[in-house]
């Protein structure tokens, strides 16, 4: 158990909808990422944030957003939903605000699945 | 764009057999990180290598770090089925992202 937490476990929806992932990072960590895992992409970084402020960002569609609240819980939300958005999301944490020099721990993850 | 890519994408030995997987960037890199990520699993952090020709142990796990710091490999001996999982190496890209290779699956036959 890495202390990561992600709700829901598995979420099923249809197309043009709208869902949102839920994800509370390790006590004590600032920052949190949001990745997408699908089958053909591997591991894509999604968007970072570190304490409140979004850090980094990487391949994320304009139909996603993120935030991270006051209390460092992050909501990944996920818009107009298309199949090609089926995939497995982790959150991952870490204590510091350097997503490639600190250890990062995931969550279990949230499958979504689009039909 | 800059880019991790790791090799071999699949691997199946028998166990007691060794195993390497080897990563390549298309960069220098500051450091670089592996995770295993076991069957219906999460990506769990392995080791962080940082000097250049650096190498560390873990068990039966051996982790270089190329002279060049643009290439690493995990080196795995005398494998058990408890190692089956995807190896991921993930690299530092110039805007501060970590960006994960593709993963090695590893499967081993008792």
């Amino acid at each position: 158990d890495s202390g990561v937490t992600q709700t829901p476990k598995h979420l099923i929806t249809a197309t043009g909808q709208r869902v949102t992932l839920r994800c509370s990072p390790r006590s004590g960590d600032l920052s949190v990422y949001w990745y997408q895992q699908s089958l053909d992409q591997g591991l894509q970084f999604l968007i970072q944030y570190y304490n409140g402020e979004e850090r980094a960002k990487g391949n994320i569609l304009e139909r996603f957003s993120a935030q991270q609240f006051p209390d460092l819980h992050s909501e990944l939300n996920l818009s107009s939903l298309e199949l090609g958005d089926s995939a497995l999301y982790f959150c991952a944490s870490s204590v510091g605000g350097s997503g490639f020099y600190n250890e990062q721990f995931f969550g279990p993850g949230t499958r979504l699945t689009v039909l | 764009g800059q880019q991790v890519m790791q090799i071999p994408q699949y691997q199946h030995v028998q166990e007691g057999e060794d195993f390497t997987t080897y990563c390549n960037s298309s960069t220098t890199l500051s450091n670089i990180q592996w995770y295993k990520q076991r069957p219906g699993g999460h990506p769990v952090f392995l080791i962080q290598l940082v000097k250049s020709g650096e190498v560390k142990k873990q068990k039966r796990l051996t982790f270089q770090f190329g002279e060049a710091k643009k290439n690493s490999s995990l080196h795995i001996t005398a494998t058990q089925t408890t190692d089956v999982g995807t190896y991921f190496c993930a690299g530092p890209s110039n805007t501060g992202k970590l960006i994960f290779g593709q993963g090695t699956t590893l499967q081993v036959k008792p």
